[in-house]
């Protein structure tokens, strides 16, 4: 079964500064996506970014760029700029053959004035 | 509707009663999640529907949960026999069920068991 690791509980960065949070997982598939979620306090959960397994250019997203190490099975996010309102939890998925996502257990961001 | 449609969207149960959750998909996505969130913490899975296979029930933490698909669009998900610790938000995903496509959430249900 694959899992998704998130090991920052916590995170914190000052506005307009850059912050990236980890997350890896453990498959043995070869095709598969990757996501990262963004849940503000209103818990409507919105995608941010999404990554093919197969392509090696990382994905990016106006200030929002993965760092997509297949190898190593890392898939960080990497916040520029960072504003008040990307203050939220944020959540690394996984979804391979079986169609399922995964989530890893969600990063809370704090975005500092 | 446009988006993912979950109700209600708060419900304050007493221990031991049933309640029904309710999530109305997008129109036409094959793929339907359920999820429980507590207080801060990540999403656990509870069960996955894809078309018309058999849903992956591997995530439902007791014989007291149950969910159904009917027609392949509208799903409830039932407690029985409420405790407090299954007080939580639960959240219902769809997806048109192709693997490089995103998932809609709705907005959850907070359910509170007093």
């Amino acid at each position: 079964a694959q899992t998704v690791t998130q090991s920052q509980p916590e995170m914190s960065v000052q506005e307009a500064e850059t912050v990236t949070l980890s997350c890896t997982y453990d498959t043995s598939e070869s095709d598969y996506y990757l996501f990262w979620y963004k849940q503000p306090p209103s818990r409507q959960m919105i995608l941010v970014i999404r990554q093919e397994a197969y392509k090696q250019q990382n994905a990016t997203e106006n200030r929002f760029s993965v760092n997509f190490q297949k190898a190593a099975k890392s898939f960080s996010l990497k916040i520029s700029d960072s504003q008040l309102g990307d203050a939220a939890m944020y959540f690394c998925a996984y979804t391979g053959s079986a169609r399922q996502l995964t989530f890893g257990s969600g990063t809370q961001l704090t975005v500092l004035p | 509707g446009a988006g993912v449609s979950q109700s209600p969207s708060n419900k304050v149960t007493e221990k031991g009663k049933d309640v029904e959750l309710r999530c109305d998909p997008i129109s036409g996505h094959t793929a339907l999640y359920w999820y429980r969130q507590s207080l801060g913490q990540g999403l656990e899975f509870l069960i996955y529907f894809q078309g018309n296979s058999a849903p992956d029930k591997s995530g439902l933490p007791s014989d007291r949960f149950s969910a159904e698909r009917t027609g392949g669009s509208v799903s409830t998900l039932t407690i029985q026999r409420t405790q407090q610790e299954d007080s939580a938000v639960y959240l219902c995903a769809s997806s048109p069920g192709i693997m490089n496509t995103e998932a809609f959430f709705g907005q959850g249900t907070r359910l509170t068991v007093v």
